[in-house]
């Protein structure tokens, strides 16, 4: 089956600064990739996604790259923000059953 | 707007008492999913549903089972409750464009 790792497990930034958060996938057949926020005591939610005909997507101060070739995908945080500071999730998906990293605690210092 | 909802959001139970876990949406989605997450694990997939009475399991399905007589609900049940399943369960559903739509999950606690 699909195994995601996701690296760092925690990132701490200082207001402002760009954060990046990397994920890679095994099975070829993945071909979509979304990434998940979920902020402390709420659900996740979808922020960004991706699908395998795409290398690139912005979506304001948020991006996701692909690089099927390597099976790795990230995403990037400009400009952060203190409201950005919550876990996000990478996963991935042959069809509709989604696998999920681990996720990553982001903190942003004011 | 989506919505999912669950049954309970704190839920204390009993070791080997039988423990049912509910969910329903609103938007007529095909797929349902039950996670269950844990500091450090991520979200595991339990079971999921594509369509009524149809079920598959997932990467951890021991020790629960699933139950979707009508579209819109999604029933996880623990035959007999343990310890090692206290833990945060999220409920989710999709239609065929992928994006799942999580519940605000119900935190379980066996005793």
């Amino acid at each position: 089956g699909e195994n995601v790792e996701q690296h760092p497990s925690t990132l701490s930034v200082q207001e402002g600064d760009s954060a990046v958060i990397k994920c890679t996938y095994s099975d070829s057949a993945s071909n979509y990739f979304p990434w998940y926020k979920q902020e402390l005591g709420k659900r996740p939610q979808l922020i960004i996604d991706i699908r395998s005909n795409v290398g690139e997507k912005k979506d304001q101060r948020i991006a996701v790259t692909l690089n099927k070739t390597a099976k790795h995908f990230s995403l990037h945080i400009t400009e952060t923000q203190p409201e950005d500071s919550a876990v996000y999730f990478c996963a991935a998906s042959s069809n509709y059953k989604l696998t999920f990293g681990k996720g990553t605690l982001l903190t942003v210092n004011p | 707007d989506v919505k999912v909802t669950q049954s309970s959001r704190y839920l204390v139970k009993r070791t080997g008492e039988k423990v049912f876990l509910e969910c329903v949406q609103d938007m007529d989605h095909e797929n349902m999913f039950w996670y269950r997450q844990d500091p450090g694990l991520g979200l595991r997939l339990i079971y999921f549903s594509y369509d009524v009475k149809m079920k598959e399991k997932g990467d951890i399905p021991e020790g629960y089972s699933v139950s979707r007589e009508k579209k819109e609900r999604f029933s996880l049940i623990l035959e007999s409750a343990s310890t090692n399943q206290t833990s945060m369960y999220l409920c989710a559903s999709s239609s065929l464009g992928y994006e799942q739509y999580f519940g605000p999950g119900t935190r379980l606690t066996v005793t």
